[in-house]
C-alpha cells in the first residue's frame, strides 16, 4: 500500500535562513506527490507537485521540492524563511486509486524573527 | 468568487444525534472530496464524488452517508453520532477526479461529540 511519512513534528528556523521540511514516501509504480499547507483556523492550500519531468518543482510562495527517486523523498524547502511562512505542511502522494491521496500527519513549521 | 463554504463552522453533538455538513463550490469543479483531521495524523478521506451524480468510499466511510446535490453541493450526513466522530471535517473540490487535480479546501467544521 501507499503511504507517506513526515518524520518532523516540528521545525523551527530563524526567519531568513534556509527551511526544509522532509517527506518520505512508499509507493508501488511512479508516485504522485504533492505539498499543501494550512494556515491557523483555515482549510489547506496547494503549494505544488511532482508528476512528471524535473526534479526540482517550484511552487507558490517562493517554494521549491526536490523530488529523489533513490531514497524515495520530496523535501520541501525555501532559501529564505519568512515569519508569515509559519504554518502546519502536510506531503501527500497517490494513493491505491488515482482518485485519493494518502495524507502525512503534517509538521509545524514555526519561523522565529 | 466564495470559493469552497462549509456550514457549519461549529457543532456539538450528543452521542446518537444526527447531523448533516453542508458543502458548496462555486468554481464550476466536477469532484469534490470530504475529509476528516485528526491531531497527529493525516487527512482521511471518508467519501469523494469524482463527477456529479457518483459518490465512491474513501477511506474512512462507517458511520457516514453523502449526497452529491448538485454539481455545487455535497453533503456529508452521520447519521448516529459517536465520540469517534470528534474532529474537524474539510470538504475539497478539484476540476478533475483525478488527483493530479489541485484540491480546494473549505474553511472547516469543527465538530465534537460528547
Amino acid at each position: 500500500a501507499q503511504s507517506v511519512a513526515q518524520p518532523e513534528d516540528q521545525v523551527n528556523v530563524a526567519e531568513g535562513n534556509p527551511l526544509t521540511v522532509k517527506c518520505t514516501y512508499s509507493v508501488s509504480g511512479n508516485p504522485y506527490l504533492f505539498w499543501y499547507v494550512q494556515y491557523p483556523n483555515r482549510g489547506l492550500q496547494f503549494l505544488l507537485k511532482y508528476i512528471t519531468g524535473d526534479n526540482l518543482v517550484k511552487g507558490s510562495y517562493g517554494f521549491e521540492a526536490e523530488f529523489n527517486k533513490s531514497q524515495t523523498s520530496f523535501h520541501l524547502k525555501k532559501p529564505s524563511a519568512l515569519v508569515s511562512d509559519s504554518a502546519l505542511y502536510f506531503c501527500a502522494v497517490r494513493g491505491d486509486s488515482n482518485y485519493q491521496l494518502i495524507w502525512g500527519a503534517g509538521t509545524k513549521l514555526i519561523i522565529k524573527p | 468568487n466564495a470559493g469552497v463554504t462549509q456550514t457549519p463552522k461549529f457543532q456539538v453533538l450528543k452521542t446518537g444525534q444526527s447531523m448533516t455538513l453542508q458543502c458548496a463550490q462555486d468554481m464550476n469543479h466536477n469532484s469534490m472530496y470530504w475529509y476528516r483531521q485528526d491531531p497527529g495524523m493525516g487527512l482521511r478521506l471518508i467519501y469523494y464524488s469524482a463527477s456529479e451524480g457518483t459518490t465512491d468510499k474513501g477511506e474512512v466511510p462507517n458511520g457516514y452517508n453523502v449526497s452529491r446535490l448538485n454539481k455545487r453541493e455535497f453533503s456529508l450526513r452521520l447519521e448516529s453520532a459517536a465520540p469517534s466522530q470528534t474532529s474537524v471535517y474539510f470538504c475539497a473540490s478539484s476540476e478533475g477526479g483525478f488527483v493530479v487535480y489541485e484540491q480546494y479546501f473549505g474553511p472547516g467544521t469543527r465538530l465534537t461529540v460528547t
